[in-house]
């Protein structure tokens, strides 16, 4: 299993731009969950979702920031319009269940930055 | 939601076993107890959770209080690649099966 996929590896564009940050969970997991990380705020939760139907978007920043999972094996996060603020490492992962009793596969993450 | 309390960093020598704590006073009953690692530059690695009882897979050992308000992960022989940052979760019903994660603890592994 190749495991969960990000792409890009790497994202720079300039403010104002759109940017959309894609993910491919690990077949069979029925759980995904958004991240940004950042030096000054650590790992945070964006969105989760089960089922491809968002559970909790209550991380999500503020509107410029949209996910959508239109099927199982597929994932966009998009920011639209982009600041310099929202330069960060992003990650994706998927859980078979999102229970308690199980474990969440992380993807490599992308790197965006916002000039 | 329930929170965890670890040392912002710690150091180890190789081939040494590592002790990294944790509390979590406030736990749950429901509340399992989960270890994750993120290596530089890699994305957060699962590395071994618990409810109550103690539990040993390939990578580490999980020892978790009677009481269940601490547990401590064991690296058995520390190697440089397990310098990493540790982070201690629970992970229960109450928070609809989201891992939050908080600041970790910062390993680091001398030869």
């Amino acid at each position: 299993d190749a495991g969960v996929i990000q792409s890009p590896r790497h994202e720079v564009t300039e403010m104002g731009q759109e940017v959309t940050l894609r993910c491919k969970p690990i077949s069979g997991h029925n759980s995904l969950f958004w991240y940004r990380q950042t030096m000054m705020r650590g790992l945070e939760l964006l969105i989760y979702f089960n089922n491809n139907v968002p559970i909790d978007d209550s991380g999500m920043p503020e509107d410029r920031f949209s996910a959508k999972m239109p099927n199982a094996s597929f994932s966009t996060l998009k920011i639209q319009p982009s600041e310099p603020r929202d330069s960060a490492v992003y990650f994706c992962a998927s859980s078979p269940t999102g229970t308690r009793r199980t474990e969440a596969f992380f993807g490599q993450g992308t790197r965006l930055t916002v000039v | 939601d329930a929170k965890t309390t670890q040392p912002n960093s710690m150091e180890s020598n190789e081939e040494e076993p590592v002790h990294l704590p944790c509390n979590h006073s406030t736990i749950s009953g429901t509340d399992y107890i989960h270890w994750y690692r993120q290596l530089p530059s890699q994305g957060p690695e699962y590395v071994i959770h618990g409810l109550t009882s103690n539990v040993n897979n390939r990578m580490a050992s999980l020892a978790i209080a009677e009481d269940r308000k601490s547990s401590t992960l064991i690296l058995h022989r520390a190697t440089l690649r397990d310098a990493a940052v540790y982070y201690c979760i629970l992970h229960g019903s109450s928070n609809t099966g989201k891992l939050i994660f908080g600041q970790g603890t910062t390993l680091q592994v001398k030869p």
